[in-house]
């Protein structure tokens, strides 16, 4: 069983596109965030949910916006889609009260922005 | 801001030659520093929590210690298998969400 999953995995459109990405986590967590990560392997953190209300939001293009329809869903849309989108975006979670640093991650949805 | 370097970026090693990976770390309040293994394709896997320094923590052939100023990973005769990039992160009492290095890749060759 697959605990956080994420669809799709590859995505590859063009230019001034909308695109989502689902993430669902089968833990029973309640914090779930997403992650960029880019050409250099470095992972930023782009948002955090806990129970469905928003509690991080890092510097990010409002082009993106997270939406948590309940605790075990994260989906990102991306609206007017650039170059500088390209990247993998991974969804993690974690359960509440465990370390803020031991998150679970999905296998990641590689975005290409043509 | 807190900020984390990881060195070397990559290793190779042949198999059954021990090594080991650096990060260093410079934040306000450590509250806890984090290692986690990334296959290609797959999403990091967690594998040690370290909160002061001093600690230490193994799991098979890993070994991660800490201090004030740095964590290092030990692998000690690594296999193949053992191959993957290993990503370093801190929280910190002035930022709650994780910080990641950009990883030292690691090979190693049979």
């Amino acid at each position: 069983d697959t605990a956080v999953s994420q669809t799709p995995k590859y995505l590859v459109t063009q230019m001034g596109n909308d695109k989502s990405i689902k993430c669902e986590q089968n833990l029973g967590h309640d914090t779930m965030y997403w992650y960029k990560q880019d050409s250099k392997k470095f992972l930023k953190i782009m948002f955090s949910y806990n129970n469905k209300e928003l509690i991080i939001n890092e510097t990010v293009p409002n082009r993106f916006s997270p939406k948590s329809p309940d605790k075990a869903h994260l989906n990102l849309h991306i609206n007017s889609l650039e170059l500088g989108d390209s990247a993998v975006y991974f969804c993690a979670s974690r359960e509440l009260g465990g370390g803020h640093g031991e998150l679970f991650f999905g296998e990641g949805s590689r975005l290409t922005v043509l | 801001e807190d900020q984390v370097t990881q060195s070397p970026e990559a290793l190779r090693l042949q198999e059954g030659e021990s090594s080991s990976l650096n990060c260093s770390y410079t934040v306000s309040g450590l509250r806890g520093l984090f290692w986690y293994r990334q296959d290609p394709g797959k999403g990091p896997e967690f594998l040690f929590t370290l909160y002061s320094a001093g600690e230490e923590k193994e799991k098979e052939r890993l070994k991660a210690t800490l201090t004030k100023k740095e964590s290092f990973l030990h692998i000690t005769a690594p296999k193949p298998e053992d191959s993957a990039t290993y990503l370093c992160a801190v929280t910190s009492g002035s930022a709650r969400q994780l910080t990641f290095g950009s990883g030292t890749q690691l090979t190693v060759l049979p």
